[in-house]
């Protein structure tokens, strides 16, 4: 059964650079049948994409992020990354990553999701 | 960009209760719309996907339907584990996805 799993900093100072990773178990981060997701949820609000990447590198971002975020994977690890730049308290909130079914998509299954406050 | 408008924001349902959730988007995305169940605390569970088809092991109670620009999502008989917060989620231009502001259903 496939699971994924984000680790990263809960506190980020304003400014700086939030990083999270998403480590997957149960299967191969390098299947041709999927993308690999981040999605994030303010304190109390609804979802917002962030990105997909493939795991050939291929991205798509969020037009509202994409001069601040940054997706890689890495198969050796079968593991993905995320990279918030300049990161303020409008970037607190929990961050999930999850599986995408391509072609035409949805998320499945999902990280447990961390919380990741910006604060100084 | 696909705008994705659920209404009601909330609703207050008993146990037993037909629930009804909408989801339209700005413009036609054919069926390529997704439902989530969210509970308090908890990572989003995919339900339906591709406007009507159930995800393995969800309750036949949970139904979807639409096409196009409106779709909803349908609890035939409200249980005490269904309240929580749906949310609908477009991928028309995949793998860009759009989520809707969620719809909370609250006991009555």
């Amino acid at each position: 059964q496939l699971q994924l799993q984000e680790s990263g900093p809960g506190l980020v100072k304003p400014s700086e650079t939030l990083s999270l990773t998403c480590s997957v178990s149960g299967g191969s981060i390098s299947s041709s049948n999927y993308y690999w997701g981040w999605i994030r949820q303010p304190p109390g609000k609804g979802l917002e994409w962030i990105g997909n990447i493939y795991y050939s590198g291929s991205t798509y971002y969020n037009a509202s992020l994409k001069s601040r975020v940054t997706i890689s994977v890495d198969t050796s690890k079968n593991q993905f990354s995320l990279k918030l730049s300049s990161v303020t308290a409008a970037d607190t909130a929990v961050y999930y990553c999850a599986r995408y079914h391509i072609p035409r998509g949805w998320f499945d299954p999902w990280g447990q999701g961390t919380l990741v406050t910006v604060s100084s | 960009d696909i705008q994705m408008t659920q209404s009601p924001s909330s609703v207050s349902a008993s146990v037993g209760d037909r629930v009804t959730i909408t989801c339209r988007a700005s413009r036609g995305i054919s069926n390529w719309l997704a439902w989530y169940q969210q509970k308090p605390g908890k990572a989003p569970r995919l339900l339906i996907y591709a406007a009507s088809s159930l995800q393995s092991g969800v309750p036949s109670r949970f139904s979807g339907s639409g096409s196009g620009t409106d779709f909803t999502l349908t609890i035939s008989s409200l249980q005490p584990e269904d309240f929580a917060t749906y949310y609908c989620q477009e991928a028309n231009n995949s793998p860009q996805v759009t989520f809707g502001g969620g719809t909370k259903v609250e006991t009555k």
